[in-house]
């Protein structure tokens, strides 16, 4: 059974760093592309990252680019997002998501139970 | 940026069929996946590509995409399908590529 399991979810303050994990299991992590998805608390899915399967290729969101950093440890199956110039706006619940590997498109097919990143002061 | 739009809300009786549907310009040229999210829990692909259903998903659950307009169609609706639903399109015409989800429709069992 493939499963994500997030850390490193944490109180800070704007301006701080943090850093996200999500250790993989039951799957040949370095075959697939992965992805950070957040939610604030009542509110709706947003995409904030991929990477591909190597490492080589990096996606972001605009909200975040320049800011937050994807990146992998296929020898340790896992993923991980560094998260600098934290804003209040970043607050959010934080998911770690496969790329199903079965589609011609897009999508996510296997979520972690997510991360809870609150910026505050 | 490629912009899906999906009702707030939508509310069926048991044993009732729900659709929630989800807009965006030409999505029928896209693939459409939908999520079920139930509350406290993790999103759950419950269609994928249109049409397509995951092992383990029930199937009372379907998809269809054509011009304007995807919808999820869940059939005899049960109350443990009350959940959020988002759909998802891959926005590759924005730079190096955007994964995209509607707003989210609440489902409410009656």
């Amino acid at each position: 059974e493939v499963q994500l399991v997030e850390s490193g979810g944490d109180l800070v303050q704007p301006g701080g760093s943090l850093r996200l994990s999500c250790a993989v299991s039951g799957v040949s992590f370095s075959d697939f592309w992965m992805h950070w998805v957040r939610q604030i608390p009542g509110g709706g899915l947003v995409w904030v990252s991929r990477i591909s399967a190597d490492g080589a290729t990096t996606t972001y969101a605009d909200s975040v680019k320049g800011r937050f950093t994807i990146s992998r440890d296929n020898a340790k199956n896992t993923l991980y997002l560094q998260m600098n110039s934290l804003r209040v706006e970043d607050t959010s619940v934080y998911f770690c998501a496969r790329d199903h590997p079965g589609s011609s498109s897009v999508v996510l097919d296997v979520w972690g139970q997510g991360t809870t990143v609150t910026v505050s002061s | 940026s490629y912009v899906l739009t999906q009702p707030s809300s939508v509310s069926v009786a048991p044993g009732q069929t729900a659709k929630i549907t989800c807009g965006g310009n030409n999505i029928g040229f896209r693939n459409v996946h939908w999520y079920q999210q139930r509350p406290g829990q993790a999103p759950l692909l419950v269609v994928h590509d249109d049409d397509d259903r995951p092992s383990g998903i029930p199937e009372r659950f379907s998809g269809a995409n054509s011009g304007n307009t995807a919808t999820l169609t869940i059939n005899r609706v049960e109350a443990g399908d009350e959940a959020d639903y988002y759909c998802q399109v891959w926005d590759s015409d924005s730079g190096r590529g955007n994964v995209v989800f509607g707003r989210g429709t609440k489902l409410t069992v009656l």
